[in-house]
């Protein structure tokens, strides 16, 4: 009955790679966040989809491409992969009904090699 | 831009303590602001959310305050224990924004 979960869990892959990491929630929420927690445990804001729609694109590059087939899911695609993309990534999600509170998944390790 | 601070980074207490936790923002035109708790390795869990028309929320041990004219919460934790341990990330939304701005956390350790 986990609320908001992701997967895997942990990823190692070679630079230069394409990866996906997806996330589920089944609170019934309407929006849902992708956020990137650095080395120094900094979690930033990249990505926020209302209703399937893009409403945050936080200066995240090119490389990085959200996508939401349905309200409950929000996958995140990485092209040619960089170092400097290891980090942990959190999905997270909310509704205007609840306050916009955020639940957040366990988030996904990323270690590029 | 809103910029979220907190201090100390990291603090040390002995079981049994009460204890506060320090949150600061710049822009005081907040919506609500959520604090969370992060073990090692783990996600976030969603410990208070407090709407900016709130004083205070309580749960358990646990007491957020918020003064909007001033930049400021607090999170007062009763009779601290063992498995309060983690960090504790406090994190605001702004009227208009849809993304939370988080602090830079600070890093509970309690002592049995």
């Amino acid at each position: 009955d986990t609320a908001v979960s992701q997967t895997p869990k942990y990823l190692v892959t070679q630079m230069g790679n394409d990866k996906s990491i997806k996330c589920e929630q089944n609170l019934g929420h309407d929006t849902m966040y992708w956020y990137k927690q650095d080395s120094k445990k900094f979690l930033k804001i990249m990505f926020s989809y209302n209703n399937k729609e893009l409403i945050i694109n936080e200066t995240v590059p090119n490389r990085f491409s959200p996508k939401s087939p349905d309200k409950a899911h929000l996958n995140l695609h990485i092209n040619s992969l960089e170092l400097g993309d290891s980090a942990v990534y959190f999905c997270a999600s909310s509704h205007r009904d609840h306050s916009y509170e955020q639940y957040f998944g366990p988030g996904t390790r990323l270690t590029v090699t | 831009k809103q910029e979220v601070t907190q201090i100390p980074a990291a603090l040390s207490v002995p079981e049994g303590e009460n204890l506060v936790l320090n949150c600061s923002f710049t822009d005081s035109a907040i919506y609500n602001l959520q604090w969370f708790r992060q073990d090692p390795g783990k996600g976030l869990t969603s410990l208070l959310l407090i709407q900016s028309s709130q004083r205070e929320q309580t749960s358990g041990r646990l007491n957020a305050s918020l003064d909007k004219s001033s930049g400021r919460s607090t999170l007062y934790i009763a009779a601290s224990q063992p498995g309060d341990s983690a960090t504790y990330l406090c994190a605001v939304r702004n009227f208009g924004n849809e993304k939370l701005t988080f602090g830079t956390g600070t890093r509970l350790t309690i002592i049995p």
